[in-house]
């Protein structure tokens, strides 16, 4: 099915640990981003990526990777996780503009870090 | 000061009322305006975007753009359970190539 597919849905994990979340579009689109959800702050784009092998920093990019070796896929990592990085993680893509839709978002994953 | 700010609500109407939802953001260069809706535990989803002032209409779903006031708003009319959600205000700007949210307003109506 075509779309943006995030997973785990769900994640629990320790601090200090590493943690990867898992992007995955079907749209070709080249633009991608990693958005992180909290109450009170709305949604805080973390980093993007413009094209494969292309990434940038958002408002909150520190303690977290990316890389984009696919157009299609977009993993985030944690190489540490801190209970501060306890949020709801939304992933999303773009082609910029070329119809109506700018950005079309995953469902999330919800990541608790104990 | 923050680019976008958004009344945080959360907002608790009967059905059938008409909501108005606001933003205001502070930076000239953007161009895009969207709002998104965003149910409980999924993505959010476009509603409605625009890049002029002025008023467009989708059904029951109006958005207002004052570029000069710098401030958008939505309106929803003849409110429905299922309206129910998070809603979102946007900006894009081409410069930026990424969008800039609002902090969310918690919609519910209630039967």
């Amino acid at each position: 099915d075509a779309g943006i597919t995030q997973s785990p849905r769900y994640k629990i994990t320790e601090t200090g640990r590493q943690v990867t979340l898992m992007c995955h579009q079907t749209w070709s689109h080249s633009y991608m981003f990693w958005y992180r959800q909290d109450l009170g702050h709305g949604l805080r784009l973390i980093y993007y990526s413009a094209a494969a092998d292309i990434t940038d920093k958002g408002e909150v990019p520190d303690g977290y990777v990316v890389s984009r070796s696919k157009t299609e896929n977009f993993p985030l990592t944690l190489e540490s996780a801190t209970r501060s990085q306890t949020s709801v993680y939304f992933c999303a893509s773009s082609d910029l503009g070329q119809d109506e839709q700018p950005q079309h978002f995953g469902d999330g994953t919800r990541l608790s870090i104990l | 000061q923050k680019e976008v700010e958004q009344d945080p609500g959360p907002l608790s109407v009967p059905e059938g009322a008409i909501v108005s939802l606001n933003c205001t953001y502070s930076n000239s260069a953007f161009q895009y305006f969207m709002w998104y809706r965003q149910y409980s535990r999924k993505g959010p989803e476009l509603l409605m975007y625009t890049y002029s002032s002025g008023n467009k209409e989708d059904g029951r779903f109006t958005a207002q753009v004052d570029k000069s006031s710098k401030y958008i708003s939505l309106f929803i009319r003849d409110s429905q359970p299922s309206d129910s959600a998070t809603y979102l205000c946007a900006w894009w700007g081409t410069s930026y190539g990424k969008l800039t949210f609002g902090q969310g307003t918690i919609l519910t109506v209630h039967p």
